[in-house]
């Protein structure tokens, strides 16, 4: 199994551009879950879909960020415009949705708004 | 958001001593889970938790699920250079999947 796969895996932009991040689940997995990793607040839980339903997106900042999941195996996080406060590493992770809560994680991708 | 509390927030042993960490919450869980960060990657999932109580092993790592279900222990026996990382614990309620994660405790090992 290849694992939650997501691209790119490094990102620098400028303040005011717009970042699209992307994310392929694991095959057969139901949850898919974008997830933001700081120094300072650690890993916080930005949104999750269940069944390509967006579930729960208390977590999104603000309406800068958006989140879609257009189908099974894609699924995109945009943050447009971009600020230097959005720096950090979003991790998309997935899940089987039947309750055991087990998430894997991809390998992340290292934003930096410059 | 919520938090877990884990300590210590960092540890720095000596290669072949048992560790151990833990992780406390005001909340109650009915899930505990373990997972190991390494530089530039995803946190990966040791171990995971279902009943208050548990006890449960994978190689050298033993997690238990507090009986309060309000904390969660991870040891590590005979710590080997790989194990350095940061270690998260993650606490589950039952629905929707959703987890929270702790603060990390950062191991690493002196050869």
């Amino acid at each position: 199994d290849a694992g939650v796969i997501q691209s790119p895996r490094h990102e620098v932009t400028e303040m005011g551009q717009e970042v699209t991040l992307r994310c392929k689940p694991i095959s057969g997995h139901n949850s898919l879950f974008w997830y933001r990793q700081t120094m300072m607040r650690g890993l916080e839980l930005l949104i999750y879909f269940n069944n390509n339903v967006p579930i729960d997106d208390s977590g999104m900042p603000e309406d800068r960020f958006s989140a879609k999941m257009p189908n099974a195996s894609f699924s995109t996080l945009k943050i447009q415009p971009s600020e230097p406060r959005d720096s950090a590493v979003y991790f998309c992770a997935s899940s089987t949705g039947q309750g055991n809560e087990k998430l894997f994680f991809g390998s992340g991708t290292q934003l930096s708004v410059l | 958001g919520q938090q877990l509390n884990q300590s210590p927030q960092s540890m720095f042993i000596q290669e072949g001593e048992d560790v151990s960490m833990n992780c406390t919450s005001s909340s109650i869980f009915n899930t505990w889970l373990w997972y190991k960060q390494d530089p530039g990657e995803g946190p990966v999932l040791l171990i995971a938790l279902y009943k208050a109580g548990e006890l449960t092993s994978n190689g050298r790592l033993t997690a238990q699920f507090g009986i309060t279900r309000k904390d969660s222990f991870l040891n590590i026996s005979a710590s080997i250079p790989s194990d350095v990382g940061i270690y998260f614990c993650a606490g589950g309620t039952g629905g929707g999947n959703k987890l929270t994660f702790g603060t990390g405790t950062q191991l690493k090992v002196e050869l």
